[in-house]
């Protein structure tokens, strides 16, 4: 069965730093792009970064680029997104996702976790 | 930065109507990669639409989408139960991918 499972989400203090995983069956990692992208509450999607299949790019939204980076480990086809130097405004349920009838700009995901949440506040 | 701007906020409708959800964009997207996902509370969003008016496996064929340019369009044609949900539309002609703040169906 193909499917994503994040974890790892918490509450943080500002400044802090968080570690998400997102563990894959029914595929590869090293087979396919894999995104980020996350969902303050009550608000729309936003995505915040992905890695190709081999690792060799990865890509982020600007208003996390140098504070959050994406990996993956072939070994445990999982998925994960350091965050270092956490905001308030980083609060957001975070889901892990399968890229999709991508084109060089970009893609649609066609498959996603069930989401992890983030709660950054002192 | 493509901003999309979905309308309207909240759409009240009875199950077997016809739904017509918008999505505009800034400025022109590349290629019509637009995309439809609807998400059930509680849930991860669902891809619906790809490429403005491709469904997705899966997905049913009263869901059905249309546009180019700067307007684009999702229609529901009879509302089932499952589909009193929230609709996002997303752009990735551009860079960086970009989504709407999303379009609720709600029964009326």
């Amino acid at each position: 069965e193909v499917q994503l499972v994040e974890s790892g989400g918490g509450l943080v203090q500002p400044g802090g730093s968080l570690r998400l995983s997102c563990a894959v069956s029914g595929f590869t990692v090293s087979s396919t792009w894999m995104s980020w992208v996350r969902q303050a509450p009550g608000k729309g999607l936003e995505w915040v970064g992905n890695i190709k299949e081999d690792g060799s790019d990865k890509y982020y939204v600007d208003s996390v680029r140098g504070r959050f980076t994406i990996s993956r480990d072939t070994a445990q086809n999982s998925l994960y997104l350091q965050m270092n130097s956490l905001r308030v405004e980083d609060t957001a349920m975070y889901y892990c996702a399968r890229d999709h009838y991508g084109v060089p700009s970009g893609a649609t995901y066609d498959i996603w976790g069930q989401g992890t949440m983030v709660t950054v506040s002192s | 930065e493509i901003v999309l701007t979905q309308s309207p906020g909240t759409l009240s409708l009875s199950p077997g109507e016809r739904a017509t959800l918008s999505c505009r964009a800034s400025q022109s997207v590349p290629g019509s990669y637009v995309a439809w996902y609807r998400q059930k509370p509680g849930q991860a969003p669902r891809l619906l639409i790809y490429g403005a008016s491709s469904r997705a496996t899966g997905i049913p064929d009263r869901f059905s989408g249309s546009g180019s340019g700067t307007d684009f369009t999702l229609t529901i044609s009879r509302l089932e139960p499952e589909d009193f949900a929230v609709y996002h539309c997303q752009q990735y002609g551009s860079s960086p991918r970009t989504f709407g703040q999303g379009t609720k169906v709600e029964i009326k």
